[in-house]
């Protein structure tokens, strides 16, 4: 399983976009990019995923380098409510487990 | 649709007792598993089971941990003896194999060994 490079910890100002980078240098062709969070005291929750192209959804948007080796998630106007550890994860579609990392730690500041 | 349902939402018992944790999955997902997750890390897969049957069990410490899921929905996890590192708080996840929307995870039992 390819491994994730996140920062331990980010401050955004809130109603400001959050761009959270990974590197995934070592992802094979396939492979998706995934993202959770966890909110203090839950469990973790599925935000987006991706293979190539960027992808949107209403929680956010993923943005994958051309390359593969790196993607960044943008939440595009951060609140109070997205404090939470954000996880990069590497698998395949079908099948493969989560193998979860330290993950970066979002603030959103008032 | 409902959620991954978890209990007990607590526990705190002394080492060499033991506990169980239960689970009741997503109606319909085939796929079901157990994470451990110690405070400031990530959750570390323990188990996973497809219907009743187990997938993967390579990480879960199999002298003291056990694991079942009969007929397929719900699942327990237990532990005999506990010992002090088994503090963190255990998560429960399912998944459908028909649609990839990644895992749904409980909100976990938090267990502390004293």
């Amino acid at each position: 399983d390819a491994k994730t490079t996140q920062p331990p910890s980010m401050d955004c100002a809130e109603g400001r976009a959050a761009n959270l980078p990974c590197n995934h240098s070592t992802i094979s062709g396939n492979e998706y990019v995934y993202w959770y969070r966890q909110i203090h005291s839950q469990g973790p929750q599925y935000i987006i995923h991706g293979l190539k192209n960027n992808e949107t959804n209403e929680m956010a948007s993923l943005i994958i380098t051309e390359d593969r080796k790196s993607s960044t998630l943008i939440l595009p106007h951060a609140t109070l409510r997205d404090t939470a550890v954000y996880y990069c994860i590497v698998r395949p579609r079908l099948g493969g487990k989560l193998i979860f990392g330290q993950g970066t730690e979002l603030s959103v500041k008032p | 649709e409902a959620g991954v349902a978890q209990s007990p939402r607590y526990k705190i018992i002394e080492k060499r007792q033991s506990v169980a944790f239960w689970c009741n999955p997503i109606s319909g997902h085939a796929t079901l598993y157990w994470y451990q997750q110690i405070l400031g890390q990530g959750p570390k897969l323990l188990i996973q089971f497809q219907n009743n049957g187990v997938v993967d069990d390579s990480q879960l410490p199999k002298d003291r941990f056990s694991a079942e899921r009969l007929k397929g929905v719900d699942s327990t996890l237990k532990i005999q003896p506990a010992k002090l590192e088994d503090s963190a708080v255990y998560l429960c996840a399912s998944s459908s194999n028909k649609r990839d929307v990644g895992y749904t995870f409980g909100s976990g039992t938090r267990l502390t060994v004293v």
